[in-house]
């Protein structure tokens, strides 16, 4: 199993641009999840999708911000536009689903984002 | 979620056992008990969970109170590569999509 992927591992774009981060969970799971990492706040959950249905977007920062997951297999987090305060490492991570007490997340590499 | 305590920092001599404490006062009869590790420029790392009873797997062993308000996480013979930050979490409705929120942690520190 390759686990949860990420794409691109590391980003760079300057301020107003779009960024696109891309994941494809493990084969199987039904909820996606994706994470922002900065050493100010730390890893915080922005979004996630059961069954590739958005359910909780409360920690999204703000409009800028999106997310989709039109298959069971693939998931973006749009950033449009982009600025610098976005710089933060973002996770995605998926789970197998709603077994009782099972909550083991599996998290892919990460993307590091740089917003100059 | 229920809030949880850690300290901020811990250190440990490799080999040895490393015990990490989380305090979960506010926890309530359905709350899970959830340890994650979080190893350097890699994403968080699924190690135990427990509702009443201690657990026990391949990477550590957890002992909750009889109170549940608070528990440990063991690491039976510490090694370098466990040198982490490690997260206790105490997510309600784990049954309505595995919602994880994450606070600072313990960074531990496994020195030879």
């Amino acid at each position: 199993d390759a686990g949860v992927i990420q794409s691109p591992r590391h980003e760079v774009t300057e301020m107003g641009q779009e960024v696109t981060l891309r994941c494809k969970p493990i084969s199987g799971h039904n909820s996606l999840f994706w994470y922002r990492q900065t050493m100010m706040r730390g890893l915080e959950l922005l979004i996630y999708f059961n069954n590739n249905v958005p359910i909780d977007d409360s920690g999204m920062p703000e409009d800028r911000f999106s997310a989709k997951m039109p298959n069971a297999s693939f998931s973006t987090l749009k950033i449009q536009p982009s600025e610098p305060r976005d710089s933060a490492v973002y996770f995605c991570a998926s789970i197998k689903g709603r077994e009782s007490g099972r909550n083991e997340q599996f998290f892919g590499p990460g993307t590091r984002l740089t917003v100059l | 979620d229920a809030k949880t305590t850690q300290p901020t920092s811990m250190d440990c001599a490799e080999g040895r056992a490393a015990n990490l404490p989380c305090n979960h006062s506010t926890i309530s009869g359905n709350e899970y008990v959830y340890w994650y590790r979080q190893i350097h420029s890699q994403g968080p790392q699924y190690i135990i969970h427990g509702l009443k009873n201690n657990e026990t797997n391949e990477m550590a062993s957890l002992i909750i109170t009889e109170d549940r308000k608070s528990s440990t996480l063991i690491l039976p013979h510490a090694t370098l590569r466990d040198t982490a930050v490690y997260y206790c979490i105490a997510p309600v409705y784990y049954n309505q999509g595995g919602k994880l929120i994450f606070g600072q942690g313990t960074e531990l520190s496994v020195k030879p």
